[in-house]
């Protein structure tokens, strides 16, 4: 069974909309990270999220975490060209090591 | 700001051959990550490093595989036999901390297995 996984895989809207990502994983979890990967460069941490925390903001980024539904959502609001990248949710279980579980990731595209 | 580097950036290798990718975490971290992400699939954990010694390793990290830190800044992983499935990208990553604390990715290393 997949830890995390992402809803939707991809998505495409335009400049200046609002795009909402979905996360689902399955186990408890310490706490919940959102990465961007634009094309061929590394994992960027966006936001952590813990798993006594029920929303968090970052600028433009929102977080919710829904533990009683095992679900998070990444909102970036007003978004720019320069948000097209993969966005990806990673959870660290809480019994075991610090290891990131990911998801497969949403791809988004932002249109100008 | 610091952030994690990664050498080299793409490596060509013959099968079988042994080949080592090096990253220097960021200075002031003390938890060490390699990952890997086969193209068009999820980023996978490999390892996790603390105190000098493997703290967790997944199915993948099998005896092919290891992990040093060598000096105060580097932390390498080695492959001695590659086989065609180790063709992937490998992430370094470092954290302050172990509890709740993000963790910074370099930019990767594309390993080529021919």
């Amino acid at each position: 069974s997949q830890q995390g996984e992402e809803d939707p895989q991809a998505l495409s809207i335009q400049e200046g909309e609002n795009a909402t990502m979905n996360c689902s994983y399955k186990t408890s979890i310490n706490n919940l990270q959102w990465y961007r990967q634009n094309s061929g460069r590394g994992l960027v941490h966006l936001i952590l999220i813990r798993s006594n925390e029920r929303e968090k903001h970052s600028g433009r980024l929102r977080v919710t975490l829904d533990t009683s539904k095992k679900s998070s959502s990444l909102l970036i609001t007003a978004s720019r060209a320069a948000d097209t990248a993969s966005y990806f949710c990673a959870t660290v279980v809480v019994q075991g090591a610090q290891k990131l579980v990911f998801g497969q990731g949403t791809r988004l595209t932002i249109n100008p | 700001e610091p952030e994690v580097t990664q050498t080299p950036s793409h490596q060509v290798t013959q099968m079988g051959q042994e080949v080592i990718l090096r990253c220097v975490p960021i200075s002031n971290h003390l938890y060490f990550y390699w990952y890997r992400q086969i193209l068009g699939q999820k980023v996978e954990f490999l390892v996790s490093f603390y105190n000098n010694e493997i703290s967790e390793k997944s199915e993948i990290f099998d005896d092919q595989f290891s992990v040093e830190r060598p000096d105060g800044s580097n932390f390498t992983l080695k492959i001695r036999s590659t086989k065609l499935e180790d063709s992937a990208m490998y992430f370094c990553a470092s954290s302050e901390q172990v509890r709740n604390q993000p963790q910074h990715f370099g930019d990767g290393t594309r390993l080529s297995i021919l």
